[in-house]
């Protein structure tokens, strides 16, 4: 059974740094990307960045400079850094599996609030 | 960066009714599109991908279809659990979502 789950602080400062940890079951970071989503409250949808399954890294432009993601093979894990953190960074952040260009499973969701 | 243009932002029609959403690219994409289906405090669900091909579990009423550049999600016969927001997402260069469209029930 596949599952992604995110885990990470519900709380962060304005300037500070968020760290988030996506740990996945049911299959191999060496056979598929995860991709983070982040959807601020009552908007749609925003591309993060992705990490392919050869451990290559793609970021959406508007976030590069900030954001970096990472795994670690032997724990099934991958992990979103993002620095310099706004109230506009307030969101749901979703870690997701990629497969031919879709997004074919999610986890729950990490709620963070920049204050 | 390519962009999805996505609509109507609203739709609201009424049970067994034929819908359509639409995405518009900026560029060719090839048959590099999804989409989603996103309920009220849950995670969004694939429902199709390679802009025609049905996800697991997804019922058949769901299809999708391409038109050039012009990406079609139709529900063939709409019923109460459709109700949703929908999102199309290209994977050609990059990803980029659409900026949604919510049905309703009229």
């Amino acid at each position: 059974q596949v599952q992604l789950k995110e885990s990470g602080p519900v709380l962060v400062q304005a300037s500070e740094t968020l760290s988030l940890t996506c740990t996945v079951s049911g299959f191999s970071l060496t056979n598929y990307g995860v991709i983070w989503v982040r959807q601020p409250p009552g908007k749609g949808l925003e591309w993060m960045g992705i990490i392919w399954r050869n451990g290559n890294t793609d970021y959406n432009s508007a976030l590069k400079s900030r954001l970096s993601i990472n795994r670690d093979t032997s724990k099934s894990q991958v992990f979103l850094k993002m620095n310099s953190l706004q109230t506009d960074d307030t969101a749901i952040y979703y870690c997701t599996r990629e497969d031919y260009g879709g997004m074919d499973a999610w986890g729950q969701g990490a709620s963070v609030t920049v204050s | 960066d390519i962009q999805m243009t996505q609509s109507p932002a609203s739709l609201s029609a009424s049970l067994e009714e034929i819908v359509t959403i639409t995405c518009q690219a900026s560029q060719d994409i090839g048959n590099w599109l999804a989409w989603y289906q996103q309920k009220p405090g849950k995670s969004p669900q694939l429902l199709i991908y390679g802009a025609t091909s049905l996800a697991d579990g997804v019922p058949s009423r769901f299809s999708g279809s391409r038109s050039g550049t012009q990406y079609s999600l139709k529900i063939s016969r709409l019923q109460v659990e459709d109700i949703g927001i929908y999102y199309c997402q290209q994977a050609s260069s990059a990803f980029t979502f659409g900026s949604g469209t919510k049905l309703e029930i009229k």
